[in-house]
């Protein structure tokens, strides 16, 4: 099983600013790496897959990088929709999700 | 408009059976890959399985062969998920998503569609 691990857990950031987030894998998954959004609630939405490319309708202020063992998310200039918990999944075995990183107001 | 619409909220016992669905519109049911995916109170996500829908091959995460049945009917576009005798652990929020991209054969990938997931409590 590969293990995901994101950072932090907890992210507080105040509207209009950045945020970025982390997650690891345990072992190589090249850019098989997608990153969704959940609100309480809710169930998770994609933002991002093949590590960079925002799905359709997400907005270009989510951006995702990385390959390999090391994956971020960058959401520029937030929005008050945004304040929400992020996951990442790898797919390069059977999927397998990180902890999630959960983005509050500060 | 691609949709999941799962079933209702389930209060069950210790020991009952029970099996929820997901039912698939606006796409061809029958080519898209069907998994399952729990979410523990307060916690993460974790892929229990998968299903196509059009040939019923399916796959199981090792952690939860066993203890769940997934199946499907294709007729009438629904996936399911089985437990004979529930347990307290099982108490859960448990979602449908479809994987990105018709195949007949299975390949990792990523969830563009979900379920708005259906709670289940276990509870004497």
């Amino acid at each position: 099983e590969i293990v995901m691990t994101q950072s932090p857990a907890t992210l507080s950031v105040s509207p209009g600013e950045r945020a970025t987030l982390s997650c690891r894998a345990s072992q190589s998954v090249s850019t098989k790496l997608a990153w969704y959004q959940q609100k309480p609630g809710q169930a998770p939405r994609l933002l991002i897959n093949g590590a960079s490319t925002r799905a359709t309708g997400i907005p270009a202020r989510f951006s995702g990088s990385g390959s390999g063992t090391e994956f971020t998310l960058t959401i520029n200039s937030l929005q008050s929709e945004d304040f929400a918990v992020y996951y990442c999944q790898q797919y390069d075995k059977w999927p397998t999700f990180g902890q999630g990183t959960k983005v509050e107001i500060k | 408009e691609v949709q999941l619409v799962q079933s209702g909220a389930e209060v069950k016992k210790p020991g009952e059976s029970l099996k929820i669905s997901c039912q698939g519109s606006g796409y061809s049911f029958t080519t898209y890959w069907i998994a399952w995916v729990r979410q523990m109170p307060g916690k993460g996500l974790e892929w229990m399985g998968i299903i196509h829908p059009g040939n019923s091959d399916i796959r199981y995460n090792p952690s939860f062969q066993g203890q769940v049945t997934i199946s499907a009917d294709k007729s009438i576009s629904t996936a399911y998920i089985h437990w004979s005798s529930l347990k307290a652990s099982d108490a859960a929020m448990y979602f449908c998503a479809r994987q990105a991209y018709p195949s007949e054969f299975y390949s990792y990938n990523w969830f563009d569609r979900w379920g708005q997931g259906t709670l289940v409590t276990v509870s004497s």
